[in-house]
C-alpha cells in the first residue's frame, strides 16, 4: 500500500459545529504531517508529528487540534472555525528522515459557513 | 528557517517547446530537493527528486540540476505536452528533530497550448 487515505474528501461545516478530518497511511513512515493550502498558493505546514508525538505546531490557532492515535492514524478536530479557514487540508506522510520525500493524501476540501 | 523562491510564478510555453522553472534555498545545510506537480483539485504528487550528492538527475522528458555552490535547483521538461499543465511546486527540507519538514516554494503554473 501506497497510499495516504483522507476522508471525507469534502466538508462543509458552521461556524458552530465540531468536525474531524481523518488520514491513514500503511507505509511504515514514521512521520506524519497536516498541511494547509489555499487557493493559488503553496502548501502550509500546521503540524508535525514524529513518531507519534507532536513535534511541531506551526502557531496554529487552538480551533484546530491534532491527534494521531498510533503510527498509521492521524487525525484534525475542528471547533469553532471561521470563514477564512476555508481551505484544502492536506496529509502527508514520510519516513521521516532527511532525504526522503513526502507522499500526500487527496486532501480534504473543507468550506466553513 | 529555510527559505525558498520560486520563479517564474507563471509559464505559458506552446506544445513542444521546453520549459525550465528555478528554485533558489537558504539553508546550505540542504541535501534534498523534490519537486511536486500539482493539478487542479488534486494531491501534489512527486515528479522528480534530487540528492546533494549528484548535479543533475533525468527521467524520461523530466531532468533536475542542482548547484550547491549558488544554492538553486531547476527543474527541466523537454517536448512538453498539454497534459503538463499544472502547478509545479519546488521545496527544500529544514531539518529538525522531526526528521525533515519541507518547504516550499510559491509555485509555478504551466501553461502548454497546444
Amino acid at each position: 500500500d501506497t497510499e495516504v487515505t483522507q476522508t471525507p474528501k469534502h466538508l462543509v461545516m458552521g461556524m458552530t459545529n465540531k468536525k474531524s478530518l481523518k488520514c491513514e497511511q500503511h507505509m511504515g513512515h514514521r512521520a506524519m504531517y497536516w498541511y494547509k493550502q489555499k487557493a493559488k498558493k503553496p502548501p502550509e505546514l500546521m503540524f508535525v508529528y514524529s513518531y507519534e508525538k507532536l513535534s511541531i505546531n506551526e502557531s496554529v490557532p487552538s480551533r484546530f487540534s491534532p491527534e494521531c492515535p498510533n503510527s498509521s492514524l492521524l487525525n484534525l478536530h475542528l471547533h469553532a472555525l471561521q470563514p477564512e479557514d476555508s481551505a484544502l487540508y492536506l496529509c502527508a506522510s514520510s519516513q521521516g528522515r532527511s532525504n526522503y520525500g513526502y507522499t500526500f493524501g487527496s486532501g480534504t476540501r473543507l468550506t466553513v459557513v | 528557517g529555510e527559505n525558498v523562491e520560486q520563479h517564474p510564478s507563471t509559464l505559458s510555453v506552446q506544445e513542444g517547446d521546453s520549459a525550465v522553472i528555478k528554485c533558489t534555498y537558504s539553508d546550505s545545510a540542504s541535501n534534498y530537493f523534490p519537486w511536486y506537480k500539482q493539478e487542479l483539485g488534486k494531491r501534489p504528487q512527486l515528479i522528480i527528486d534530487i540528492r546533494s550528492n549528484v548535479g543533475e538527475k533525468k527521467d524520461q522528458r523530466i531532468a533536475v540540476t542542482l548547484n550547491k555552490t549558488a544554492k538553486h535547483f531547476s527543474l527541466h521538461i523537454t517536448e512538453t505536452q498539454p497534459e503538463d499543465s499544472a502547478v509545479y511546486f519546488c521545496a527544500s527540507p529544514e531539518y529538525n528533530n522531526a526528521g525533515n519538514m519541507l518547504t516550499f516554494g510559491g509555485g509555478t503554473r504551466l501553461m502548454v497550448k497546444p
